[in-house]
């Protein structure tokens, strides 16, 4: 079975620290990598997605892909209170469809 | 533009009820799809479509049925409600292109059976 891990946390880091959010999953035709921020009772938001092994950055968010490890992860720079939520990384499964990871908690302490 | 759009919010259904959860989407995306999110775990897909007329089962699709008559729209109906089908339901859509593109999410629905 295709799976998407994640360490549920939660991981806690300082303010103005750099946050590092990691995924692994076992599909090695898998061509797309997503990452998306989940506040309590809220929907799923996009933040970063990644397609090319190596390093995508936008903004305060660096999306890093290594396929040869099945590896994706999530740097957050001068991580804020307001960064405080659930992270869920997303990896297509195939054709039209994809597979989430539980998510890992982040806490960013003022 | 809304986006993708869910209604009801909340509901509270008796076991052995029935009912549809409505999503539409103003986006002309061709995919569509019904997950749902219990605590503290990840999203389980339940039924997607890739175009009206056109549906296929998820990861956990029993005791569910859905339909595509339009691009639009994309109703998930509950059967017989069950204690275990408490849970959020969120909608989602995504556009077609050379690889997999990032969904859009519903504001999603809490549904609870007692």
């Amino acid at each position: 079975q295709k799976e998407v891990e994640q360490n549920s946390g939660p991981l806690s880091v300082p303010e103005g620290a750099i946050a590092s959010l990691n995924c692994t999953y076992s599909d090695r035709g898998s061509q797309s990598f997503f990452w998306y921020r989940q506040y309590s009772g809220k929907s799923p938001e996009l933040i970063m997605f990644i397609y090319s092994n190596g390093d995508k950055e936008d903004g305060r968010f660096t999306a890093q892909l290594n396929k040869a490890s099945q590896y994706v992860s999530l740097l957050i720079r001068d991580s804020q209170p307001s960064d405080s939520a659930t992270y869920l990384c997303a990896v297509d499964s195939g054709t039209y469809k994809y597979i989430f990871g539980t998510g890992t908690r982040l806490k960013v302490l003022a | 533009n809304a986006g993708v759009t869910q209604t009801p919010k909340f509901r509270i259904l008796k076991i052995g009820q029935s009912m549809t959860l409505q999503c539409t989407q103003d986006m002309n995306h061709n995919y569509m799809y019904w997950y749902r999110q219990d605590p503290g775990m990840g999203l389980k897909l339940i039924y997607y479509s890739v175009g009206a007329g056109i549906t296929d089962k998820g990861e956990v699709p029993n005791g569910y049925n859905v339909s595509r008559s339009t691009t639009e729209d994309f109703p998930l109906r509950l059967e017989l409600a069950a204690p275990s089908q408490t849970s959020v339901y969120f909608c989602a859509s995504s556009s077609q292109g050379l690889r997999s593109q990032p969904q859009h999410f519903g504001d999603g629905t809490r549904l609870s059976i007692l």
